[in-house]
């Protein structure tokens, strides 16, 4: 069965360090979206792609948050630099496309501890 | 903004008890609502949808009814497993761009 790949499951960084996040989406799905996830509360929206082109950012923290999706296929998100603030789970999740409807596939996460 | 609200945790019941897990929403338009589940160490899974009012989605003995005149969603299932300890997330689809806004989760532990 097709699953959402993310890697790394879990990073340790120390404040002021940059961190980096990759996600591959299921196989022909245009639709990728990255939420974060602060313990004890549900995913957040962080940034939706729709191929290559960012739909909606209006969460993402764009003075220190950045992603990419060059072919529209596989993505990066990155961290520069990290606040304490930023220890959550990182979910990428994608859909075949951007209509209502669409369910959304999520990936394992990746666990960030910044100390 | 849309918002959903569901209820605190942790819910412990003993197997084969009654489950319920209440969820409303607040949303302009007309959103559809999901049940997510997250089991210990796995990304989040679908669990059951509903499109329009009074839709009803189930899916492995979990049910919930869309309710537009009560704003609610509310997750039931008649008899629980040890295998059902998890997380549920209630949350809904803004009419338009697929976007989904989550509650914050509640959890479930189901003692033997």
């Amino acid at each position: 069965e097709a699953e959402v790949a993310q890697s790394p499951r879990y990073k340790i960084t120390e404040k002021s360090q940059a961190v980096a996040f990759w996600c591959d989406p299921i196989s022909g799905h245009a639709t990728l979206y990255w939420y974060r996830q602060i313990l004890g509360q549900g995913p957040e929206l962080l940034v939706q792609f729709q191929d290559e082109s960012v739909v909606d950012d209006s969460q993402l923290p764009k003075d220190r948050f950045s992603a990419e999706r060059l072919k529209g296929v596989d993505s990066t998100l990155k961290i520069q630099p990290a606040e304490l603030g930023d220890s959550a789970m990182y979910l990428c999740a994608s859909s075949l496309s951007s209509g209502n409807y669409n369910e959304q596939f999520f990936g394992p996460g990746t666990r960030l501890t910044v100390l | 903004g849309n918002s959903v609200t569901q209820m605190e945790g942790p819910v412990t019941l003993s197997e084969e008890a009654f489950l319920t897990i209440n969820c409303t929403y607040t949303a302009t338009g007309y959103p559809s609502l999901f049940w997510y589940v997250q089991y210990p160490g796995e990304g989040l899974q679908l669990l059951l949808k509903a499109t329009k009012a009074d839709d009803k989605g189930s899916n492995k003995g979990f049910e919930a009814t869309y309710r537009k005149e009560t704003t609610s969603f509310h997750l039931e299932k008649g008899s629980v497993q040890v295998s059902d300890s998890a997380v549920y997330f209630c949350a809904l689809s803004e009419e338009y761009g697929n976007k989904l806004v989550f509650g914050a989760g509640t959890i479930l532990r189901v003692k033997s």
